[in-house]
């Protein structure tokens, strides 16, 4: 089954304590983005990432981290954690970076005390 | 003023009811995505559309690119179809990000 994968679904956290929130993708997709969703905000992209080691800023990298070693993986670090960072976090992958159907994982709802 | 604007923000309608979810944008598109959100969170790709009108099912996209205006319909409504509806553009000259509506809460009752 196609499917975007991320872990974990739910994290609470500490001010400063490194994480990581992992993407796996298993369709061979080139195209992977992180976004997080706010009220109020919609969805704004984070970073994303156009090929294996081609990573690229979006609208709201600030205090975040990618890597894309391996073309399935994305994942998102955040090393050192904020209260502002609290929010859901889609990862999403595209067969190319142009007009192709996008697939969100299931996201995750990260809480920073 | 956003970039992708939707409307109505909220809508609730009884099970049967035809409904239209609208996304006007302003800036020159190459395409543009309707997605699903559901209570749980997750987020489905229903259509990605540059022309024209799509069907799948109960649910049809609509795109007048002119008139920089899409629209949502479901048909025959039902209360499995509650969700948040987001509209997103990929803009011309903005490579490959999208940009995203705020979103339509719908909410079917029986």
């Amino acid at each position: 089954e196609a499917q975007v994968t991320q872990n974990p679904r739910y994290l609470i956290t500490v001010t400063g304590k490194k994480l990581t929130v992992t993407c796996s993708q298993n369709m061979n997709h080139e195209y992977m983005s992180w976004y997080r969703q706010d009220p109020g905000l919609g969805l704004r992209q984070i970073y994303y990432s156009m090929n294996v080691e081609v990573t690229d800023k979006g609208d709201v990298p600030e205090g975040y981290k990618v890597s894309r070693k391996e073309k399935r993986n994305f994942p998102l670090i955040l090393e050192s954690p904020s209260p502002n960072q609290t929010s859901l976090y889609f990862c999403a992958s595209r067969a190319g970076f142009m007009n192709t159907e996008a697939f969100f994982g299931q996201g995750t709802r990260l809480t920073v005390v | 003023k956003n970039e992708v604007e939707q409307s109505p923000q909220n809508l609730t309608a009884q099970e049967g009811e035809f409904i239209t979810i609208n996304c006007s944008y302003s800036v020159g598109i190459s395409a543009l995505h309707w997605l699903q959100q559901h209570p749980g969170g997750g987020i489905v790709s229903l259509f990605m559309l540059s022309s024209g009108k799509k069907k799948h099912g109960r649910l049809i996209a609509t795109i007048n690119i002119q008139e920089k205006h899409s629209s949502l319909h479901i048909t025959a409504s039902h209360p499995r179809d509650s969700a948040v509806y987001i509209c997103a553009v990929r803009g011309e000259t903005s490579g490959s990000r999208l940009t995203f509506g705020e979103g339509t809460q719908l909410t079917v009752n029986p």
